[in-house]
């Protein structure tokens, strides 16, 4: 199957920093990537769709100008969590659709483990 | 925002026991997925059943979907200590975006 891949996949940093994390896929293209986080024990929220070429999507909630997201290329998302804060320590989780031969089937990548000290 | 609910929240059984876990959800939908997530890690899809569709099996797994009570089931058959993880549903309506049900914590005792 596809491969989708993250890095950093754990992140520690002081409160008022911002952090960038890379989504990739390995072997396919991807036009739209999503981005989640989840709590720990608790479920995936959809944070935002990331449109290649094109401005991101966000869910209801979720602030545009603290998560920013970034589609350079058929390959490669970002999401910068900008000044980020103790609430935002968070698992943060990837995903593309994948392609025909694996229609409507999404590949996750890792996570990426965000702690805001 | 989360439209699926899973039940149970958590369950804990014997290696060789079936496992069933429920999900339900509110809106209509275009596909129905299960994945799996190990404890820190990514999701692993394990099957995917159609609007249209009734049941689906996959080796061991067996998906129900029964559209008119918005509700569909996650069977594993004969559990392995290595099937112990957290299952989620997650719906599709549209653009390949999921919402995800809240999950259950399957643990299988060797």
């Amino acid at each position: 199957g596809a491969v989708v891949s993250q890095h950093p996949s754990r992140v520690i940093c002081k409160s008022g920093t911002s952090v960038k994390i890379e989504c990739r896929s390995l072997d396919f293209q991807a036009t739209t990537m999503f981005w989640y986080r989840q709590f720990p024990k608790k479920s995936l929220m959809l944070m935002a769709t990331s449109n290649e070429g094109s401005k991101a999507t966000y869910e209801q909630g979720v602030e545009k100008d603290k998560f920013l997201i970034n589609h350079a290329s058929l390959t490669l998302s970002t999401l910068t969590v900008t000044s980020a804060h103790p609430e935002d320590s968070s698992f943060y989780i990837c995903s593309a659709p994948g392609t025909s031969s694996h229609y409507n089937e999404q590949f996750f990548g890792p996570g990426t483990r965000l702690t805001v000290l | 925002s989360q439209q699926g609910e899973e039940d149970p929240q958590a369950l804990s059984i014997q290696e060789g026991e079936n496992a069933t876990m429920n999900c339900s959800y509110k809106t209509s939908i275009n596909n129905l997925q299960w994945y799996r997530q190990n404890s820190g890690r990514g999701l692993v899809h394990l099957i995917l059943i159609r609007s249209n569709e009734r049941e689906k099996h996959s080796g061991r797994l067996r998906v129900t979907l029964d559209t008119s009570k918005k509700s569909s089931s996650l069977l594993i058959t004969a559990s392995r200590a290595a099937d112990t993880a957290s299952y989620f549903c997650a719906t599709e309506t549209s653009g390949s975006r999921l919402t995800f049900g809240e999950g259950t914590q399957l643990t299988v005792n060797p």
